[in-house]
């Protein structure tokens, strides 16, 4: 069974940083690309950003490109997100997504919540 | 315009079947997209329920009962998630999404009641 788990989430002031984890088990993690997708409070979902299995190839949100990275260390089945120059705007909960062969998101973790405020 | 267009809410009674759409903009060929369904549930995170493109290219989810199933209106440039025999359980927010122009995009989501 995939199992995701994100951690990293918290209160940050605007134009501050954040990096957020995601740990995966029960799968050959470099076999699979990654992604990360938010919902900000009571809205509906965004994709944020996603890397492929070797880490070659990475896309982003016109949201959010120039100011998040995406990376990941396969060795410790672990994807990360750096998130830079926070705004209000950033505030969500945010999802770590397995993506299937097929190119959709077939598992997804709890989430972690960050929120951007002073 | 947004890219995918979903009703914010529609309801219907339990036992009845249910027909939520996702329009896509114009210009954006439904013919050409395999469509992927999402429910959420409060305090959950999304699951995947199925995906369309055409009768021959088609999957339901692991565990997804055969009374949600997916198709399109290509006169409307839509794609559409039925839900038959509805539930009290099947009370969720509904998401579609696409890959388009190397973009996961994700409809506004319609808020199902049962």
């Amino acid at each position: 069974e995939v199992q995701l788990l994100e951690s990293g989430g918290g209160l940050v002031l605007p134009g501050g940083s954040l990096r957020l984890s995601c740990v995966a088990s029960g799968l050959s993690f470099s076999n699979y690309a990654m992604s990360w997708v938010r919902q900000a409070p009571g809205k509906g979902l965004e994709w944020v950003s996603a890397m492929s299995g070797d880490a070659g190839t990475t896309y982003y949100a016109d949201s959010v490109r120039g100011r998040f990275t995406i990376s990941r260390v396969n060795s410790q089945n672990t994807l990360y997100l750096q998130m830079n120059s926070l705004t209000a705007e950033d505030t969500a909960v945010y999802y770590c997504a397995k993506i299937d062969l097929l190119w959709y998101f077939d598992n997804w973790g709890q989430g972690t919540p960050v929120t951007v405020s002073s | 315009q947004a890219v995918l267009t979903q009703p914010s809410s529609l309801s219907a009674s339990p036992g009845a079947s249910a027909s939520l759409t996702c329009t896509l903009r114009s210009g954006i060929d439904v013919g050409t997209y395999r469509i992927y369904w999402y429910q959420q549930k409060p305090g959950s995170p999304p699951q995947y329920l199925l995906r369309y493109k055409s009768d021959s290219d088609k999957q339901r989810g692991s565990g997804v009962p055969r009374r949600f199933s997916g198709s399109k209106d290509a006169s409307a440039n839509a794609g559409i998630l039925l839900i038959s025999g509805l539930q009290s359980e099947d009370e969720a927010d509904y998401y579609c999404m696409i890959w388009h122009n190397s973009a996961w995009v994700f409809g506004g989501g319609t808020k199902l009641t049962v």
